[in-house]
C-alpha cells in the first residue's frame, strides 16, 4: 500500500510569512495526525483527527497554527505567521479505526524560519 | 499524564555488540509503549509495541524490549548490533482513556554502530 505522503519536503520562510503543509494518508485511515519535531526533541502531537473532526488540538498555538480535514482524507497545516521557534519538522501520520496503536508517520515536512 | 525518559540522548556501540538503549514511563495506569526508529530524513517507523500479553516483545530487525511493571521500563535490546542500525530510536507511551490517549514520545536516543 502506498505511504503517508507529504507535501513539500523541504520549505524555506523569512520570519512573519506564512507556510502550508499538505499530507494524504493511508487510504482508508479514518485517523490523521500532526506532530512536531523541533531538533533533539520527540515530536509533539499538534493536532488529530477522526475523520473530518478534531478529536485533540490541545497543543496547537491556535494563534499562529490552523490545521483543517474538510472532506475526511488529505490535510492541510498553516502557519501564519511564522516564528523562529516554528523551525521543525512536521510529521503526518494515520492510523485506522481498528489499528488505531500504530501509526503510520509520513517522511515530514522541514521548515526552517529565517 | 504519561511521559517518557530516555536515558542518553547518544549511544555508541561496536558492530556486533549488544544494544541496549533504556527508557522509564510514567503512567498512573498501565500502559501502552512503543519504540519507533527514524532514519535521516525520513519518518518514524514502528519497531516494536507492547499493549496487553507478553511482557517480551519482539519487534523488527532483531529488537526486542521487554515490559517490566515493577521498574516501569520498557528498553529496547539487540543481541549483536549492524552497521545499519544507525539511526535514532524514540520510545513512546500511550493511555488509554481521556487526555492519556495520545502518544506521547522521548527526546530520543541516536545510536552510532562502529565499525
Amino acid at each position: 500500500e502506498a505511504g503517508v505522503a507529504q507535501s513539500p519536503r523541504y520549505k524555506i520562510i523569512e520570519k512573519r510569512q506564512s507556510v502550508a503543509f499538505w499530507c494524504n494518508p493511508i487510504s482508508g485511515h479514518a485517523t490523521l495526525y500532526w506532530y512536531q519535531q523541533i531538533l533533539g526533541q520527540g515530536p509533539k502531537l499538534l493536532i488529530q483527527f477522526q475523520n473530518n473532526g478534531v478529536v485533540d488540538d490541545s497543543q496547537l498555538p491556535k494563534d499562529r497554527f490552523s490545521a483543517e480535514r474538510l472532506k475526511g482524507v488529505d490535510s492541510t497545516l498553516k502557519i501564519q505567521p511564522a516564528k523562529l521557534e516554528d523551525s521543525a519538522v512536521y510529521l503526518c501520520a494515520s492510523s485506522s479505526l481498528t489499528g488505531a496503536n500504530v501509526l503510520t508517520f509520513g517522511a515530514g515536512s522541514r521548515l526552517t524560519v529565517l | 499524564a504519561q511521559s517518557v525518559t530516555q536515558l542518553g540522548s547518544h549511544v555508541s556501540v561496536s558492530e556486533g555488540a549488544l544494544v541496549l538503549l533504556r527508557c522509564n514511563y510514567s503512567s498512573s495506569v498501565p500502559p501502552y509503549l512503543f519504540w519507533y526508529v527514524q532514519y535521516p530524513n525520513q519518518g518514524l517507523q514502528l519497531l516494536l509495541k507492547y499493549t496487553t500479553g507478553a511482557t517480551l516483545v519482539k519487534g523488527i530487525n532483531g529488537f526486542e524490549a521487554e515490559f517490566k511493571k515493577s521498574e516501569t521500563s520498557f528498553h529496547l535490546t539487540k543481541p549483536s548490533a549492524h552497521m545499519s542500525d544507525a539511526a535514532e530510536y524514540f520510545c513512546a507511551v500511550k493511555g488509554l482513556t481521556g487526555g492519556g490517549n495520545k502518544l506521547t514520545f522521548g527526546t530520543g536516543t541516536q545510536l552510532k554502530v562502529e565499525l
